[in-house]
């Protein structure tokens, strides 16, 4: 069965230090990675997707087929940061999306 | 572009009651899915439309249905509500059925509360 995983619930760090907030996944096949944000009061949205290799707020995220990661990074964390983030899974020709039990980052100033 | 719209936001109902939440998509978007966020088991999926059609079901019983509408619009019913069907249900629409090509978008949820 699929399942992402996202090992950390809170990840506590001050401002300008670097974050990595971690997601392995199991499936056998093609996977789709995305990383979903929730920030305090507003709607989930999409923060990025392996397959459009781009930098979003400072955020990259590269798939690791060989350790099956998708670990999210930025050099310099931000305040404006502080969020709820989301790992997820889907597979080609399909909408449904396999979702981490998320990661809390708290930036503090 | 409007985004998603759930409605309601806040709904309390008691067990055994049934219930049913509404979704509209974004306009143009004809793939509309929901999931049920609980603190407990996270992020689950229900069900996914596409032209009126349900093409997947995630784990949940048969309590649970849905259906679609051929403006795209969505509803979801819940009948015999449970105690443990408390959660925040959000609606998510896509351009199409494929994730690989668009992404989604969700609603700012309904928050359903079982007494």
């Amino acid at each position: 069965a699929q399942r992402v995983t996202q090992p950390e619930k809170l990840l506590s760090v001050f401002k300008g230090a670097p974050v990595e907030l971690k997601c392995n996944y199991s499936y056998s096949g093609s996977p789709e990675l995305f990383w979903y944000v929730q920030y305090s009061r507003q709607r989930l949205q999409l923060l990025l997707r392996h397959i459009s290799r781009e930098s979003i707020k400072g955020f990259t995220a590269d798939l690791n087929k060989g350790e099956t990661s998708f670990h999210l990074k930025k050099p310099f964390a931000q305040e404006e940061d502080s969020a709820m983030y989301y790992c997820a899974l889907s597979w080609t020709g399909f909408q449904k999306l396999v979702f981490g039990t998320g990661t809390r980052l708290l930036v503090s100033p | 572009k409007a985004g998603v719209t759930q409605t309601p936001r806040y709904l309390i109902k008691t067990r055994g009651q049934q219930v049913t939440l509404s979704c509209s998509p974004i306009s143009g978007h004809r793939s509309v899915s929901w999931y049920q966020q609980t603190p407990g088991q996270g992020l689950q999926f229900l069900f996914e439309y596409f032209s009126e059609t349900q093409r997947n079901k995630g784990n949940f019983p048969g309590r649970f249905s849905g259906r679609q509408f051929s403006n795209s619009r969505s509803e979801m019913n819940v009948s015999t509500l449970e105690l443990g069907d408390s959660a925040l249900y959000l609606c998510a629409s896509s351009l199409d059925q494929s994730s690989y090509n668009s992404p989604l978008h969700f609603g700012n949820g309904t928050r359903l509360t079982v007494t």
